[in-house]
């Protein structure tokens, strides 16, 4: 059975720093990995998607990375803002694409000014 | 694109009334999943629907809860009757086959059940 932790569970860092959330999971039959936004009292937005095949996505200030056979994905965000100020969460697949999506608990990220 | 739609965006009912909640995924998009959100569990994956046939539904937590998609734009899901304890925030995401599998979230209905 799947299993997906996320840590720290929560991060209060200055505006500027470069961060790194980290996700595990225990079953690397993995089919992407997605990394989502979630800000209070909305839906999640997807971030970035890593397919199994690869080793890394990159938008804008983000960067996602995979590692499957340490079970592990790493979200970095390079200057930090406080527009960044949110939970994120990372959500696993299986074997399929249409597959259901295993969630880590989220890691609340708050950046100050 | 207008995205995931669900409605109501907020319900408050009393315990013992029925809630149906509605979802429309994206246009094209033939997964179609139900997940609930709480501040003790997280967001739990309810039941997941392709090309509108039911292939999971092993997180609807009991007989209360059921869920449709009578075609590829309309899916419900209901609770019949509700108690206090499904309070929660209930979300519709949809992705297509033909993609990578990315999912796309609706904002949510958050339930109160008094």
């Amino acid at each position: 059975k799947q299993e997906v932790t996320q840590i720290p569970a929560a991060l209060s860092v200055p505006e500027g720093e470069n961060l790194v959330l980290n996700c595990s999971f225990t079953d690397s039959a993995i089919y992407n990995l997605q990394w989502f936004r979630q800000d209070p009292g909305k839906g999640l937005t997807s971030l970035l998607l890593i397919q199994s095949s690869q080793r890394e996505q990159t938008s804008g200030r983000l960067n996602a990375s995979l590692d499957k056979s340490s079970g592990r994905s790493t979200l970095y965000i390079a200057a930090s803002q406080p527009g960044d100020s949110a939970t994120y969460l990372c959500a696993a697949t299986r074997s399929y694409n249409t597959d259901k999506l295993i969630f880590g608990t989220g890691t609340r990220l708050q950046v100050f000014p | 694109d207008a995205g995931v739609i669900q409605s109501p965006r907020h319900e408050v009912t009393e315990m013992g009334q029925e809630v149906t909640l509605r979802c429309k995924p994206i246009s094209g998009h033939n997964s179609l999943f139900w997940y609930r959100q709480t501040m003790m569990r997280g967001l739990e994956l309810l039941i997941y629907f392709n090309n509108n046939v039911p292939i999971d539904d092993s997180g609807m937590p009991e007989d209360r809860f059921s869920a449709k998609m009578p075609n590829a734009s309309f899916s419900t899901l209901k609770i019949q009757p509700s108690e206090p304890r499904d309070s929660a925030v209930y979300f519709c995401a949809s992705s297509s086959d033909s993609g990578t599998g990315e999912l796309f979230f609706g904002e949510g209905s958050r339930l109160t059940v008094l």
